[in-house]
This record gives structure tokens, sequence and C-alpha cells, in this order.
């Protein structure tokens, strides 16, 4: 079993609709998590950081953090057409910070 | 400010040919890492070092070899090119280990 799971879609919706996207994980300890955006033939780019249980909003994206269920989230609010990409989350699994990556999923925001 | 390079942007290689993917950061990050990336599976990764000198494996090392003789520089080393090393090699840095990494924008690897 991975230590993080992530439903690689792809997940399509119309511009303006709300996008949510999950990670479920398998070890308590982990502390940090990360959500990276991806377009294509690019390298990821950090979205958003968070620490503790609870919502971070930066914009129109909203990360959730529920470590009693180990559960993570992003929500993107009226999604748009450059929204397209694929999304990861990351969590550093160990002392020396190495990260572990779900496998992404592929958004699709139709005009 | 450049931030992560990675060179060549692309490569084909045959079978038991041996090459160096560079990566550079211009940031002063300590901490450098390399990742394979395959359909369906994600980052793998494939070794990392916390700092010039010092260097560890990852979840996929085998074929694979690095060196960190210096602060911004960590090339990554094919030994004997195999058609399943065919991926996406992405290096990244960040200022320690456990922080949100900068990524280069990938070397696409072919291996015949």
């Amino acid at each position: 079993q991975k230590e993080v799971e992530q439903d690689p879609g792809p997940l399509s919706v119309p511009e303006g609709a709300i996008v949510s996207l999950n990670c479920t994980y398998s070890n308590s300890a982990f502390q940090y998590f990360m959500w990276y955006r991806q377009y294509s033939r690019k390298g990821p780019e950090l979205l958003m950081y968070t620490y503790s249980s609870g919502n971070k909003e930066d914009g129109r994206f909203t990360a959730q953090v529920d470590k009693s269920s180990k559960y993570i989230s992003l929500f993107i609010r009226d999604s748009q057409p450059s929204d397209s990409a694929t999304y990861l989350c990351a969590m550093p699994t160990d002392s020396w910070g190495k990260l572990q990556f779900g496998a992404g999923t592929q958004v699709v925001v139709t005009p | 400010n450049a931030g992560v390079t990675q060179t060549p942007k692309f490569q084909v290689l045959k079978t038991g040919q041996s090459m160096t993917l560079q990566c550079a950061q211009d940031m002063n990050h300590e901490y450098m890492s390399w990742y394979r990336q395959d359909p369906g599976m994600g980052l793998r990764l494939i070794h990392y070092s916390v700092g010039a000198g010092i260097t560890d494996q990852g979840e996929v090392p085998n074929g694979y070899n690095v060196s960190r003789s210096t602060t911004e520089d960590f090339p990554l080393r094919l030994l004997s090119a195999a058609p399943s090393q065919t991926s996406v090699y992405f290096c990244a840095s960040s200022y320690a280990g456990g922080q949100p990494q900068h990524f280069g924008d990938g070397t696409r690897l072919s291996i015949l």
C-alpha cells in the first residue's frame, strides 16, 4: 500500500465550477502537507503549504487538512481553463524530509 | 534568477550507453533531489543530497549514481542505460529537507 493515495482522474469540469481534489495518507506522523500544480511538459510548482488541521486560503485556492481522518483536500473556486493541469499532493515522510508524492490528478476545465 | 536549470531537455540513448543529466540551482539551497516521473506513478525519489559531499538513496536508486561536489550542482549519472529508465527526470532543491522544493522543467529521456 502506498503511503499517499490520490485519484489520477481525469477530472473534467466546466469553467466557473468548483474543483475538489483530495489525497489520503497512511502515516499519522505526517505533519506538513503540500499541493503542487504541474502544467504539461513543465516541472511542478508549489501551490499551497500547510501544517496544521483546518483550512488555508490563498486567492481562489483553499487547502484543507483533516489529520484525524488522514485526508487532505484542495479546492479551486471559479475554475478557469488556465487551471487545467495535474495537481499533486506531497508530504515529508521522515526526519531527512524526503517528500512522498501522490500520483497526481489531471484536471481539465472546459470553457 | 534562473532557479533550477536542467540540461539537456531531451535525450535519446541506446541500451548500454551512459550519460549524465545536469542540474544546477542558484538559490544557495542545501537540499537537492532527483525524481523520475512515469505515467500513473507520480514522482519517485531516486537520490537526494542534504549538502555538498553528502548524498543518499531514495526509493528507486538502482542504475543511477550521484555526487555533490558543490552546493550549486547535483548531476545524475546513468551507468548503463536500460529501456526501463525511459522517463521524465526532475531535479529539485529546497533550503532544507521537508521544505517545499523548487523544480526544474525536466529532462525527457528515451532509451531504445
